[in-house]
C-alpha cells in the first residue's frame, strides 16, 4: 500500500529552527509537495521537490532524498504565524497526490 | 482574483437528506478535485475531473457523485447523507492532471450529518 508518515505534533520556540520530517512509500514517484494549513483554513502551497537536494525559499527550505524515501521541511526564524499544520504529499506513478496526515506545529513565545 | 469559492461554509444535515456542495473556480483550470479531511487522516480524494465533461473516482467515492458541465463548476452531491460523511470538504483545482501541477484549494465546507 501507499503510505506517508509525518509526526503528529511538534513544538518549537519563536525565533528557533524546526525540521519536520516526512517518509513515504508509494507506487512510483513524480514529486513531493509541502503545504501549510492554518486551523480552519485551506491548505496552501509551500514547496515542490522532484530532484534530490535542498530547495530554499526564504525562511522555508525543503529537502528530498528519493533513495531514502525521505523529505524534510526546515523552518528558520520561527514566527508565531508559523503555527499551523504542515502537509506532505507525494505524486505517485499515476500522478495522484497521496497525502500525509499532517504535522501540527505549535510555536511558543 | 477569487480563485476557488465553495458554498456553503458550513452545514448541519439530517441523515438521509441530500445535499449539493458547490465549487467554482475562475482560474480556467482544466482539472478539479474534491477531497475530504478528517482528524488524524490525510486528505482523501473523493472524485476528480480532468476536464469539462469528464469525471473519475478517487479513493473514497461511495455515497458521492459529481458532474462537470463546464470548466468553472464542479458540484459534489450527497444523495442520502450518513453520519460517516461528517467531515470538512475541500475543492481544489490545477492547470491539468497527469502532471505535477500545484493544486489550489477552496476555503472548505464543514458538514455535520446527524
Amino acid at each position: 500500500g501507499q503510505n506517508i508518515d509525518q509526526p503528529t505534533e511538534m513544538t518549537a520556540t519563536e525565533g528557533a529552527i524546526v525540521q519536520i520530517n516526512c517518509t513515504y512509500q508509494t507506487s512510483g514517484f513524480n514529486g513531493l509537495f509541502w503545504y501549510q494549513q492554518h486551523a480552519g483554513e485551506a491548505p496552501t502551497f509551500l514547496s515542490y521537490n522532484v530532484l534530490d537536494g535542498l530547495e530554499e525559499k526564504g525562511r522555508f527550505s525543503s529537502f528530498l532524498s528519493r533513495s531514502k524515501g525521505y523529505s524534510y521541511l526546515l523552518l528558520k526564524e520561527l514566527q508565531m504565524k508559523d503555527s499551523a499544520s504542515y502537509l506532505c504529499a507525494v505524486t505517485d506513478s499515476n500522478y495522484q497526490l497521496i497525502w500525509g496526515a499532517g504535522t501540527k506545529l505549535i510555536i511558543k513565545p | 482574483t477569487a480563485g476557488i469559492t465553495q458554498a456553503p461554509t458550513s452545514q448541519i444535515l439530517a441523515a438521509g437528506r441530500s445535499m449539493t456542495l458547490r465549487c467554482t473556480q475562475d482560474m480556467r483550470h482544466n482539472a478539479m478535485y474534491w477531497y475530504r479531511q478528517d482528524l488524524g487522516l490525510g486528505l482523501r480524494l473523493i472524485h476528480y475531473s480532468n476536464t469539462a465533461g469528464t469525471t473519475g473516482k478517487g479513493e473514497v467515492p461511495d455515497g458521492y457523485s459529481v458532474s462537470r458541465a463546464n470548466t468553472d463548476d464542479f458540484p459534489l452531491t450527497l444523495a442520502s447523507a450518513v453520519p460517516s460523511q461528517t467531515s470538512v470538504y475541500f475543492c481544489a483545482s490545477s492547470v491539468t492532471t497527469g502532471t505535477t501541477d500545484t493544486q489550489y484549494f477552496g476555503p472548505g465546507t464543514r458538514l455535520t450529518v446527524l
